[in-house]
């Protein structure tokens, strides 16, 4: 099983919401990610975690607020977002961070954000 | 910080055509990996290059890695719709640095 899981496919949310988006694979992979996607652009990475710690946030918002409660699971907390953070999310994940030359990130298939 | 140019950035192409996408930097690569990406999926892993000179072959894909390791290229055969995604170069410098995405090649293969 390579496949990585992301809910929800679509969400629709206001300036004054809190959402979350929620990211699983079980393939004992020990790094996840989370990539922001603009439309034809390429995806830009926003967190690492390893072993279920932050390793790396790439200046990212605090309205931006990521979890990994577990080995399998990563969660992107979300608050007063603006219109201009409508993207496409990705989790991804591989075996280890740092990760080798030959490593592979296994992607989601995003969730599709739009901030009104 | 490297200086990485994926070209061309848009690319629309009749079905039988050939075409070739290059990914340059002014930086030696570690490796390089080249993914694909559908419209409303994630990018999938399409191959991993490592060794200067390398040239690896997925049905109609060809790829090449330069043999200085600062350049890649990925070259389709008689393309097909199926084939319509957004192509994306992602080299390492160094072996454990993070994933870096060249700026995509959005190529549209019409019937």
């Amino acid at each position: 099983d390579t496949e990585v899981t992301q809910t929800p496919k679509h969400l629709v949310m206001g300036m004054t919401n809190k959402k979350s988006l929620k990211c699983e694979q079980h393939m004992g992979h020990r790094a996840m990610y989370w990539y922001k996607q603009k439309a034809k652009k390429p995806p830009e990475l926003m967190f690492v975690y390893s072993y279920e710690k932050l390793s790396i946030n790439e200046s990212v918002p605090s309205r931006f607020s990521p979890e990994c409660p577990n080995s399998s699971l990563l969660n992107l907390h979300l608050h007063a977002l603006q219109p201009e953070d409508s993207a496409l999310y990705l989790c991804a994940s591989s075996l280890r961070f740092p990760s080798g030359s030959t490593d592979t990130q296994y992607f989601g298939p995003g969730t599709r954000l739009t901030v009104l | 910080t490297q200086l990485l140019e994926q070209s061309p950035q848009f690319l629309s192409i009749q079905e039988g055509e050939n075409l070739t996408v290059y990914c340059n930097s002014s930086s030696v690569f570690s490796s390089l990996q080249w993914y694909r990406q559908e419209p409303g999926e994630g990018p999938v892993l399409l191959v991993t290059v490592v060794t200067g000179g390398e040239v690896k072959k997925l049905k109609r894909l060809t790829f090449q890695f330069g043999d200085a390791r600062k350049d890649s290229s990925l070259h389709i055969t008689a393309a097909q719709p199926g084939d319509t995604g957004l192509y994306l170069c992602a080299p390492k410098e160094t072996s454990g640095s993070r994933l870096t995405f060249g700026e995509g090649t959005q190529l549209t293969v019409n019937p």
